[in-house]
């Protein structure tokens, strides 16, 4: 099955500098990669989502990068605010896998200084 | 628009006992979800279901039960419950497949066993 490995576990920069999370996956064949933020007693959000014919993809501060050689992912986020501090979640879904086929990564806890 | 509301938010139960955990969303969804999320472990699927009537195994199934008798409603059922299973449970629906269309997440039931 798929493996997420998910990096760093918690990170911490200061108001207005960049934050960059990084995921890889181990099966070749994956081909959706979504991000998730979550909100101290909240359930996980949608926040980007990248396709694998599609190498990078931008929302406003935040942006998506895929490297399906390397079989890595990384969620970047610019001009970092306040309430970017969440939990964000990196997930991946083998081709082929209906309703049970996305895995998650163990999440990133992000926290914003000010 | 509620989206996906979980009840109730929070349970303490004793080892051994019983309770089921309700899972209602107002989108006209096909596909549900139960999920846990324990710390460092990111979140592991318990159950879902295609559409109504219909339910399947997730990663960890093992001390679940699940029932989709209506396609709004997804409930999950401990019928003994043991302290392994102390975690936060997320409920999330999907109007396709997870590589075609985004989870939606409620708030989570924290629920612990003594």
């Amino acid at each position: 099955g798929e493996n997420v490995e998910q990096h760093p576990s918690t990170l911490s920069v200061q108001e207005g500098d960049s934050a960059v999370i990084k995921c890889t996956y181990s099966d070749s064949a994956s081909n959706y990669f979504p991000w998730y933020k979550q909100e101290l007693g909240k359930g996980p959000q949608l926040i980007i989502d990248i396709r694998s014919n599609v190498g990078e993809k931008k929302d406003q501060r935040i942006a998506v990068t895929l490297n399906k050689t390397a079989k890595h992912f990384s969620l970047h986020i610019t001009e970092t605010q306040p309430e970017d501090s969440a939990v964000y979640f990196c997930a991946a879904i083998f081709q082929g896998g209906g309703a049970d086929g996305l895995t998650f990564g163990k999440g990133t806890h992000l926290i914003i200084q000010p | 628009n509620a989206g996906v509301t979980q009840t109730p938010k929070f349970r303490v139960l004793k080892t051994g006992q019983s309770m089921t955990l309700l899972c209602a969303q107002d989108m006209n969804h096909e596909y549900m979800y139960w999920y846990r999320q324990d710390p460092g472990m990111g979140l592991r699927l318990i159950h879902y279901s295609v559409g109504e009537g219909t339910t399947a195994k997730g990663e960890v199934p093992d001390g679940y039960n699940v029932s989709r008798l209506k396609k709004q409603n997804f409930l999950l059922g401990l019928e003994s419950a043991a302290p392994s299973q102390t975690s936060v449970y997320f409920c999330a629906s999907s109007s396709g497949t997870v590589s075609n269309q985004p989870q939606h997440f409620g708030d989570g039931t924290r629920l612990s066993i003594l």
